[in-house]
């Protein structure tokens, strides 16, 4: 078993749907990342969380310290949405990431 | 603009060649990283870089070598180019503090 687990591994949905991939880890952390990859392209940071509910534009990510399990939200969604969203933690004492597979998201038009 | 930078973005090498890939960061990040993204596989820690002078081995460290020559650039070499070591490279630099983990664009390698 993973030390961090993402579900779901894919995901299609309709424009405009509200989007929720979640991240289950079981190591104690000192961070959860949540990352974003355009096919093909670099990865960008889009959160880090160590406690609570952090919101940027239509993109919330919460974290559930006690229940070791983080979400990713999408209100809204846009084609643009579309790419691999990798969850990852960080363990505590450590600077290295703990990666989840990652979930493919595609949004149609 | 700041953040991490990598060169060269794509390479093609023929097996037992060698080659560097640069990374530099201008963020002050103390902690530098090297990944390996292979289709199925997800991101796989080659080696990092907990500060200057130090580097310390990952997952998947055999047929590569590291160098932190200074705060800012972290080079991967690898000595003999594989067809195994076929696959997409990040490098990466982060810091204790709020803005967490920066990416670079990453070095698509082929080796034939």
């Amino acid at each position: 078993k993973n030390e961090v687990e993402q579900s779901p591994q894919n995901l299609t949905a309709q424009e405009g749907e509200f989007i929720t991939i979640n991240c289950s880890y079981s190591v104690g952390i000192s961070a959860l990342h949540w990352l974003q990859q355009h096919p093909g392209g670099g990865i960008v940071s889009l959160f880090m969380l160590s406690s609570g509910k952090k919101k940027h534009g239509r993109l919330i990510a919460t974290i559930n310290i006690q229940e070791k399990h983080s979400s990713l939200h999408i209100t809204a969604s846009h084609p643009r949405d579309s790419a691999v969203y990798i969850c990852a933690a960080r363990p505590q004492g450590a600077q290295k990431l703990v990666f989840g597979q990652g979930t493919r998201l595609t949004i149609n038009p | 603009n700041a953040g991490v930078t990598q060169t060269p973005k794509f390479q093609v090498l023929k097996t037992g060649q060698s080659m560097t890939l640069q990374c530099a960061q201008d963020m002050n990040h103390n902690s530098m990283y090297w990944y390996r993204q292979d289709p199925g596989m997800g991101l796989r820690l080659i080696y990092y870089s907990a500060s200057e002078g130090t580097t310390d081995k990952g997952e998947v460290p055999n047929g590569y070598n590291v160098s932190r020559l200074n705060k800012r650039e972290f080079s991967l070499r690898l000595e003999s180019a594989a067809p195994s070591q076929t696959s997409v490279y990040f490098c990466a630099s982060s810091s204790q503090g709020a803005h967490g983990y920066t990416f670079g664009s990453g070095t698509r390698l082929t080796v034939v």
